[in-house]
């Protein structure tokens, strides 16, 4: 079956641009993830949706960073004003209630 | 609160030689821990994982684990390596089945294999 789908695969854009990434979770996943990956420093926790609760926001690292999930299914991952340090690649996973996580190929962001 | 500490950043080992990956873990709670892949330009898959029961996991492509209490540990190997074996191995640790929010990854391993 689809696994989850991320786009764009990469994405490069200037400094202080705005950029939306976008992650389709596998049908009937209740809940999303979304981290960041940057080189040599693992995998950072950015934001976790779980049905219809309120996210867990905790690992977003500022407020250029928002991400929401309509309709319980598409996520969309938002940053503002982009910043150099915010060039990683971004993944996006999603789960049944309690089960590993099934990961997307991530989107590669180069912040020029 | 839980973390987990892969030791070496890099491990390189000759193709048909033992892979051995270590993880170290701390946890308040009884651990659920996981081993991912990540093969260059893809997201991360997971190999295997330990859940209660059984000390020894076998995963996918002739890897296993042993979960050690005592030690705290919980480190990844096979036999034989094959060179479809270099990749990123990431080993992972939570205090529920794995899909809630506290799953804490390690800083990943670079398994390299030599001809």
């Amino acid at each position: 079956g689809a696994g989850v789908s991320q786009s764009p695969s990469n994405k490069v854009t200037e400094k202080g641009k705005d950029v939306e990434l976008r992650c389709d979770p596998i049908s009937g996943h209740t809940a999303l993830y979304w981290y960041r990956q940057s080189l040599g420093q693992g995998l950072e926790f950015l934001i976790y949706f779980q049905g219809n609760s309120a996210p867990d926001k905790s690992g977003l690292p500022s407020d250029r960073f928002s991400a929401e999930r309509t309709g319980g299914s598409v996520s969309t991952l938002t940053i503002q004003r982009t910043q150099q340090e915010d060039s990683a690649v971004y993944l996006c996973a999603s789960s049944l209630l309690n089960s590993p996580l099934h990961f997307g190929n991530g989107t590669r962001l180069t912040v020029t | 609160a839980q973390s987990v500490t892969q030791l070496g950043s890099h491990v390189s080992v000759s193709e048909g030689a033992l892979v051995l990956l270590r993880c170290n873990y701390s946890s308040s709670v009884p651990p659920y821990l996981f081993w991912y892949v990540q093969y260059p330009n893809q997201g991360l898959q997971l190999l295997l994982k330990y859940t209660t029961g059984a000390t020894l996991v076998k995963g996918i492509n002739g890897f296993e684990a042993e979960f050690k209490k005592s030690e705290t540990s919980f480190h990844l190997t096979k036999p034989s390596a094959h060179m479809s074996d270099a990749a990123e191995y990431f080993c992972a640790v939570s205090g529920s089945g794995g899909g809630a929010d506290g799953l804490t990854f390690g800083k990943g391993t670079h398994l390299i294999i030599q001809p």
